[in-house]
């Protein structure tokens, strides 16, 4: 199967603080990395698509100077949310994918929990 | 705006019984995806159906896809109770406009014993 492995998978911490959440896929090469938000009972929001080596695509209404994307390699994408307030908190889900053009399914973590207080 | 949109949105049933749920969505579609996910936890990948096929199956999951009523469904049949979870279908749009998946609202099903 393919693994995607998130960590960490709960964090607490001080307004003011930035938290970095990582994102693995164990055993393939994911050329395709994605951040979703997601708010109790709903559904997923994707905040931003990253390709390994180049910059992430942030939809629309999604801050980049406050939650930074880095892909620095085919097995890693790290998402950084700066100067993390209490509306920042939320569970946040990465999912990786071998290709570019959405033929494959997407394989996910198993989230974070962020509480800010 | 969401691509799919999810009926029902909550569905209790009991262990042995079958489970519907359906998904319609708005526009042309490379793919479409259904997910389970347990409570607190990440998404597990069910079924991919492209949008030249209309029917596929695994195990106790039958998904149908309609695109001329651009609409979806996934049957479980004989649940149990550990099918308790949300499930959620999830569209690619065609090649060169777009690749991410965009979800519905999702269905929360539970299983009683």
């Amino acid at each position: 199967g393919a693994v995607v492995s998130q960590h960490p998978s709960r964090v607490i911490c001080k307004s003011g603080t930035s938290v970095k959440i990582e994102c693995r896929s164990l055993d393939f090469q994911a050329t395709t990395m994605f951040w979703y938000r997601q708010f109790p009972k709903q559904s997923l929001m994707l905040m931003a698509t990253s390709n390994e080596g180049s910059k992430a695509t942030y939809e629309q209404g999604v801050e980049k100077d406050k939650f930074l994307i880095n892909h620095a390699s085919l097995t890693l994408s790290t998402l950084t949310v700066t100067s993390a307030h209490p509306e920042d908190s939320s569970f946040y889900i990465c999912s990786a994918r071998r290709d570019r053009d959405g033929n494959q399914p997407q394989h996910f973590g198993d989230g974070t929990r962020l509480s800010i207080l | 705006s969401q691509q799919g949109e999810e009926d029902p949105q909550a569905l209790s049933i009991q262990e042995g019984e079958n489970a519907t749920m359906n998904c319609s969505y708005k526009t042309s579609i490379n793919n479409l995806q259904w997910y389970r996910q347990n409570s607190g936890r990440g998404l597990v990948h069910l079924i991919l159906i492209r949008s030249n096929e209309r029917e596929k199956h695994s195990g106790r999951l039958r998904v149908t896809l309609d695109t001329s009523k651009k609409s979806s469904s996934l049957l479980i049949t004989a649940s149990r109770a550990a099918d308790t979870a949300s499930y959620f279908c999830a569209t690619v749009l065609p090649l060169n406009a777009g690749n991410m998946l965009t979800f519905g609202g999702g269905t929360r099903l539970m299983v009683k014993p």
